[in-house]
């Protein structure tokens, strides 16, 4: 099991604001990061799988940078809008392909 | 729409009660998950497939059995439930490394009294 964190656990953004937030895996046996949005009492959806170091990927106002050399990744939202509110979830996936979760950043977007 | 299916989504039961987790998928998926999730804490992987007749413990010690007679059929069975086994569990399925991420279900809301 690979120790994720992600920081903050939780924070607020005003409607339209901006935000980011942090995850930190191991360097080491390193195969991919994943990122996963979970919204209230449906399933988690799958965002982003990031491979290289360096990489970047954007979903709509979502966006998410890669550094596997120090082990991070850090995940955008641009303007907030209240159907951002949910939990996001990373996931660094090693080399046997097993995924290890972190606890996750839950945003409320506040109108 | 889903592609992957758990059933139940809620489950009540007595203690040393036999039950068992439905997970389906429609998408052909070789690989299928199943995680556990405390409240507030991390997801934990503890069983998974790679195939048909394949299955493997995760990393996160259980008490449940998997079986996977069929690519879209992945059930999850608890002989005797305890209270401690009171958790969400949630299936998933891949592709495979480097097709993507994975699918999630619903999950299953189980609660042991």
């Amino acid at each position: 099991i690979l120790n994720v964190e992600q920081s903050p656990q939780s924070l607020h953004v005003q409607e339209g604001d901006s935000t980011n937030f942090t995850c930190s895996f191991p360097s080491s046996n390193f195969y991919a990061l994943h990122w996963y949005r979970w919204e209230t009492a449906k399933s988690p959806e799958a965002l982003f799988v990031m491979t290289l170091n360096g990489d970047e990927k954007k979903k709509g106002r979502i966006s998410a940078t890669l550094n596997t050399k120090e082990g991070y990744s850090y995940l955008y939202i641009k303007g907030s809008q209240p159907e951002d509110s949910a939990t996001y979830l990373c996931a660094p996936q090693s080399n046997d392909y097993k995924l290890s979760f972190g606890a996750g950043t839950t945003v409320t977007v506040r109108a | 729409e889903a592609d992957i299916y758990q059933t139940p989504r809620y489950l009540v039961i007595g203690t040393g009660k036999k039950i068992t987790l439905e997970c389906s998928q429609t998408m052909g998926h070789d690989k299928m998950y199943w995680y556990q999730q405390d409240p507030g804490m991390e997801l934990h992987l503890i069983h998974y497939s790679y195939g048909v007749n394949s299955t493997e413990k995760g990393d996160l010690s259980s008490e449940s059995t998997v079986s996977r007679i069929r690519t879209e059929h992945f059930p999850l069975t608890l002989e005797s439930a305890r209270p401690s086994h009171t958790s969400q569990y949630l299936c998933a399925s891949s592709e495979g490394p480097g097709a993507g991420g994975y699918t999630f279900g619903s999950g299953t809301r189980l609660t042991v009294v």
